[in-house]
């Protein structure tokens, strides 16, 4: 049950596309196609922004994209709002557990 | 309209026990996968539990033998028995539906969560 890797911060300016990568091992990122993607506001309830690698549920926009190549996967968020600042954190399921990792601050400058 | 509450947290001692609740309305508790995820102070996301529908049950490393996963389907609420208590535990705790459903298929992902509610462990 290690925590998955991701950078700290990341930032860009209003329009622009970021991406943050979320980095495990062959037993949870690189063995599943189970990775997900959660945004988290301030004080507020984390919310469910991609789900198994790349699929959006229904209401996120489609700026947000997911991605996976090995045991690293990747958020982009296109076009990017000032509304997307917030914390993000990945998880990946692996057998009868769950992992998340650090979290990454998104700054829209 | 599908919903969690959590309650159940407060200020306890360390080595107290506590018990979390997680009142589900707008879908049935016993039919989906539930999970507790906690987040300390100013840190990152924890997974510490998961019930099956099936009703098995898997635990973090680091709450195992300590903190029990349940359910009661009569009141469709999910529960958290939280013992010998320590510091690190301080965290708000929130419960997730710990399976995305579409149609007739459950896919990975936490889509619902609750508001969070905050344990304290401290003397």
């Amino acid at each position: 049950q290690s925590a998955l890797t991701q950078p700290a911060s990341v930032s860009g300016s209003p329009g622009q596309s970021i991406t943050i990568s979320c980095t495990g091992t062959s037993s949870d990122v690189g063995g599943y196609n189970y990775v997900s993607w959660y945004q988290q506001h301030p004080g507020k309830a984390p919310k469910l922004m991609i789900y198994e690698v790349s699929n959006r549920p229904s209401g996120v926009p489609d700026r947000f994209s997911g991605s996976k190549s090995g045991n690293t996967a990747s958020l982009t968020i296109s076009g990017l709002q000032a509304e997307d600042e917030a914390d993000y954190y990945c998880s990946s399921y692996t057998s009868s557990s769950t992992s998340f990792g650090g979290g990454t601050k998104l700054t829209v400058l | 309209e599908v919903q969690l509450v959590e309650s159940g947290g407060g200020l306890i001692q360390p080595g107290g026990s506590l018990r979390l609740s997680c009142a589900a309305s707008g879908f049935t508790v016993s039919s989906n996968y539930m999970s507790w995820v906690r987040q300390a102070p100013g840190k990152g996301l924890e997974w510490v539990s998961v019930i099956y529908s099936g009703g098995s049950t898997y635990y973090a490393d680091s709450v195992k033998g300590r903190f029990t996963i349940s359910r009661d389907n009569s009141k469709n609420t999910l529960y958290l028995q939280m013992n010998s208590l320590r510091a690190e535990d301080t965290a708000v705790y929130y419960c997730a539906r710990d399976r995305l459903q579409i149609g007739d298929y459950y896919y990975y992902g936490m889509d619902v969560w609750g508001q969070g509610t905050t344990v304290t462990v401290s003397s």
